[in-house]
């Protein structure tokens, strides 16, 4: 009963390769996020969806697509990938309420990226 | 802009010492504020939150944090270190997305 879940754990690709990892949540919360953590762990968030809306875009390629199925539901595609792209990506929840303290996340185990 | 500072890289501990880590914020109003960790290879879990109130707050596997407005941190504790404590530790500071310090890998030696 995994609370936050991706798929897959890892993924090993060529430079110019599509791939997608996906992420599910079964809290029930009503946003989702995607993150990326490099080398040097410092984590920064790419994107954030809430109730299958986009609400956050920070400065990412075009290379990357979130998609929002359902609330449970937040994948991420990767076009044309690089070498910089390389990194753990981690797919996060939470339940925001408005106008109310802003509530934690919880993260998923994370999907280690290396592209080739 | 909401930003943390951590500005211990690395902390090497003794098993049963003490540890403390410091996060230093800025943020323009009441912050919302988190501790996580990161065992390696693992994702991240959640060891306590301030939001308001106490300033003392309490977490899992017996950490706590203070926040003190006046200085701006948000300075996480452990009485006695166990082993099992060596992992990357976090502090993020929260708007409407989370902004995470650079991280203080502890090292715990026996």
């Amino acid at each position: 009963d995994t609370a936050v879940s991706q798929t897959p754990k890892y993924l090993v690709t060529q430079m110019g390769n599509d791939k997608s990892i996906k992420c599910e949540q079964n809290l029930g919360h009503d946003t989702m996020y995607w993150y990326k953590q490099d080398s040097k762990k410092f984590l920064k968030i790419m994107f954030s969806y809430n109730n299958k809306e986009l609400i956050i875009n920070e400065t990412v390629p075009n290379r990357f697509s979130p998609k929002s199925p359902d609330k449970a539901h937040l994948n991420l595609h990767i076009n044309s990938l690089e070498l910089g792209d390389s990194a753990v990506y981690f797919c996060a929840s939470s339940q925001v309420v408005a106008g109310g303290p802003h509530n934690e996340q919880f993260f998923g185990p994370g999907t280690r990226l290396t592209v080739l | 802009a909401q930003s943390v500072t951590q500005p211990d890289i690395h902390i090497t501990v003794s098993e049963g010492a003490s540890l403390e880590l410091r996060c230093n914020y800025s943020y323009g109003a009441t912050p919302y504020l988190f501790w996580y960790v990161q065992s390696p290879g693992q994702g991240l879990q959640l060891l306590l939150k301030y939001f308001s109130g106490d300033t003392l707050v309490q977490g899992i596997k017996g950490f706590e944090a203070e926040f003190k407005r006046s200085q701006s941190s948000f300075n996480l504790r452990k009485p006695s270190v166990h082993w099992s404590d060596a992992a990357e530790y976090f502090c993020a500071v929260n708007d409407y997305k989370l902004s995470f310090g650079a991280g203080t890998t502890v090292t715990v030696r026996a």
